[in-house]
């Protein structure tokens, strides 16, 4: 089935610090999504990109939907404590027949922040 | 307001029984679905229902059961064919239909089960 990538795979970084992350498939997406998990709860929804070169932004986050429609990205600046989590991406991959309308999940991006 | 409800949310259970997970919405959404979670290996799809007295396997549904007799609940029971249960356990649903999984899923706050 369809695959997203994502990278890094966990980081560390200090209090304030600005955060990139990215996420790649093989096939072309026509909708991006990007989740997050607080720590024991569930993934919560943050920006929905739906045009190749969307650039949209969600209080300190921001997320981009490549012009190849084959990646996409995830910033965050000025980290604080409460970043803390896993971050998904996720998308409708192109219709291939039944089950086609469910989402494909990346593995996600592991953040840690350091007060 | 609407949400996705989980029960429990910790869950303890002694090897060879079944046991089952909760997941009941009132978002009015027709899919709902199954995900289990374990470290470092993202979201795993155990089963999934696009509409009611209706639902399909996922990629890794071996030991796993499920009815969907009511649009709002979607409950799974872990049975003790599932050799390594310990993970948390997600449900989510959705409008159903390829024009609106563009939407995505909401999410429910999840179940750790735990075998003993």
């Amino acid at each position: 089935g369809q695959q997203l990538n994502q990278s890094p795979q966990s980081m560390f970084i200090q209090e304030g610090e600005d955060v990139s992350m990215n996420c790649t498939s093989s096939s072309i997406f026509n909708t991006w999504l990007w989740y997050k998990q607080d720590p024991g709860e569930g993934p919560v929804l943050l920006i929905a990109l739906y045009k190749a070169g969307e650039l949209t932004s969600n209080g300190r986050l921001t997320a981009q939907f490549g012009i190849t429609r084959k990646d996409s990205f995830l910033n965050i600046s000025a980290s604080i404590p409460s970043d803390v989590g896993i971050y998904f991406c996720a998308g409708p991959p192109p219709y291939s027949g039944a089950g086609s309308y469910q989402l494909t999940f990346g593995k996600g991006t592991k953040l840690s922040v350091i007060p | 307001d609407g949400g996705i409800t989980q029960s429990p949310k910790y869950l303890f259970r002694k090897e060879g029984q079944n046991v089952t997970l909760s997941c009941e919405q009132n978002l009015n959404h027709d899919a709902m679905y199954w995900y289990r979670q374990d470290p470092g290996q993202g979201l795993r799809l155990i089963y999934y229902s696009q509409i009611v007295n209706d639902f399909q396997k996922g990629d890794i549904a071996e030991g796993y059961s499920v009815s969907r007799e009511k649009k709002e609940s979607f409950p799974l029971t872990v049975t003790s064919a599932q050799k390594n249960p310990t993970a948390f356990y997600l449900c989510a649903s959705s409008i159903s239909g390829s024009r609106h999984v563009i939407l995505g899923y909401t999410f429910g706050s999840g179940t750790r089960l735990t075998v003993v």
